[in-house]
């Protein structure tokens, strides 16, 4: 596709619940990322994969989150147990080489736990 | 813990007027940075990229960046309505790692 696509678009989940996000990056992109938006704030890094290896998910919350990108390519976050603080907007991001010069955002996934 | 701050505002400009948003860095190693541009409700898109010391011009927008004083900006001349948004102001963290500390935005209103 010519972005990078995220789906849902919105997403309501009850506190407890499990809900998986997708991620499809820009076709070729090596780089891929994920972050955490609050209200009111600037995204804050979640993951990074290059290809299907995830290099750092030194910003992932808590052991509920788990990403994956299997064959490179598209990429999912799951969130176990959902609570109210992972109520966000869960930002994707794809960049065609490893090093970063900025990179190009999907529109984003809001979640709320209710 | 490597922090980007920016002042929060908001900052409101008449239209035509100079735009200047500002942004720290606490990561000395840093050596990229970036501007990103917010509409409310929609996701992040990149407007400026900084190296080097100095200024950067494209078209309307010019970033300035001082490593020496850890310290990034962002001028807007000629500032529209449609300028209107968050400015987040990004840094490329070092130590392998390719991820961007982001501040947490500033919001600038360009009153018609």
């Amino acid at each position: 596709g010519a972005g990078v696509s995220q789906s849902p678009r919105y997403k309501v989940a009850k506190r407890g619940q499990d809900v998986a996000l997708r991620c499809d990056p820009i076709s070729g992109h090596v780089s891929l990322f994920w972050y955490q938006q609050a209200l009111g704030q600037g995204p804050e890094f979640l993951t990074y994969f290059q290809n299907e290896a995830q290099l750092d998910k030194s910003g992932l919350p808590s052991d509920r989150f788990f990403a994956e990108r299997p064959e490179g390519s598209v990429s999912t976050l799951k969130i176990q147990r959902t609570q109210q603080e992972d109520s966000a907007v869960y930002l994707c991001a794809s960049s065609l080489v490893a090093h970063s010069y900025g990179y190009t955002f999907g529109s984003g996934t809001r979640l709320t736990v209710v | 813990q490597k922090e980007v701050e920016q002042n929060s505002g908001p900052l409101s400009v008449p239209e035509g007027a100079i735009a200047s948003l500002n942004c720290t860095y606490s990561d000395r190693g840093s050596q990229s940075f970036f501007w990103y541009r917010q509409y409310s409700g929609k996701s992040p898109e990149l407007i400026m990229s900084i190296y080097s010391n100095g200024d950067k011009e494209d078209g309307r927008f010019t970033a300035q960046l001082n490593k020496a004083s850890q310290y990034v900006s962002l001028l807007i001349r000629d500032s529209q309505p449609s300028d209107s948004a968050t400015y987040l102001c990004a840094a490329l963290s070092q130590g392998g790692s390719e991820k961007l500390v982001f501040g947490k935005g500033t919001k600038l209103t360009v009153n018609p």
